[in-house]
């Protein structure tokens, strides 16, 4: 069974850098895109960006300019950096699989990570 | 970017039918995945490819769509199904989810 676990400071001060690493378990990171979504408290889902298990990435137009996302195949995680964060960045944030469908016409986020809460306050 | 717009909320008595609707352009000639996130938890897929049920998802849930709006339906509406649900889409590679809709079963 697959199982993805974030980890990263729960508090970053305004302006700095948010950094999270997402490790995979129970499956190779091989083959996969990887995704980061997250979620401000009691708001919806925002996709934040993917990446491919060779480092091709694709970021959502919004934020695009701050976020950076890398994978490391040889410790199985891959990794997300938000740069000059405010108090709107504050939000539970997820990883999750995508996996493509059996007709291979959509990809889905098949497996889910229990987010994490990152606050931005100084 | 795109838009899926839900109804922020739908309320349902136990046993009978929840209907959610996700409209969007990008529906026209894109697939929607459904999601369902109860509180405190992680979303879990419930439908992929407009009407597609994975494994391990009960059969009372069923989706579908016409032109640019797609619907995820709960037939016999139970207490365990009361829940986030958030509509999901690509468009040129790039993700958006709805803003989700609250289902309550009274």
């Amino acid at each position: 069974q697959v199982q993805l676990q974030e980890s990263g400071p729960g508090l970053v001060k305004p302006s700095e850098t948010l950094s999270l690493t997402c490790t995979v378990s129970g499956g190779s990171i091989s083959s996969y895109y990887w995704s980061w979504i997250r979620q401000p408290p009691g708001k919806g889902l925002e996709w934040i960006g993917y990446i491919y298990y060779s480092g091709s990435t694709n970021y959502n137009p919004s934020l695009k300019s701050r976020v950076t996302i890398s994978v490391d195949t040889s410790k199985n995680h891959f990794s997300l950096n938000l740069s000059s964060v405010t108090a709107a960045d504050t939000a539970v944030y997820y990883c999750a699989r995508l996996t493509n469908s059996p007709e291979r016409v959509v990809y889905f986020f098949d497996y889910w990570g229990q987010g994490t809460l990152v606050t931005v306050s100084s | 970017s795109f838009e899926l717009t839900q109804p922020p909320s739908v309320s349902v008595s136990p046993g009978q039918t929840a209907s959610i609707t996700c409209s969007g352009d990008v529906l026209g000639d894109q697939y929607a995945c459904w999601y369902q996130q109860k509180p405190g938890q992680s979303p879990v897929v419930v439908m992929y490819q407009d009407s597609k049920r994975p494994s391990g998802i009960p059969e009372r849930f069923s989706g579908s769509k016409s032109g640019n709006t797609a619907t995820l339906t709960i037939s016999g509406t139970q207490t365990m199904d009361e829940a986030d649900y958030y509509c999901q889409a690509w468009d040129t590679r790039t993700g958006v989810f709805g803003s989700g809709t609250r289902v309550t079963v009274l």
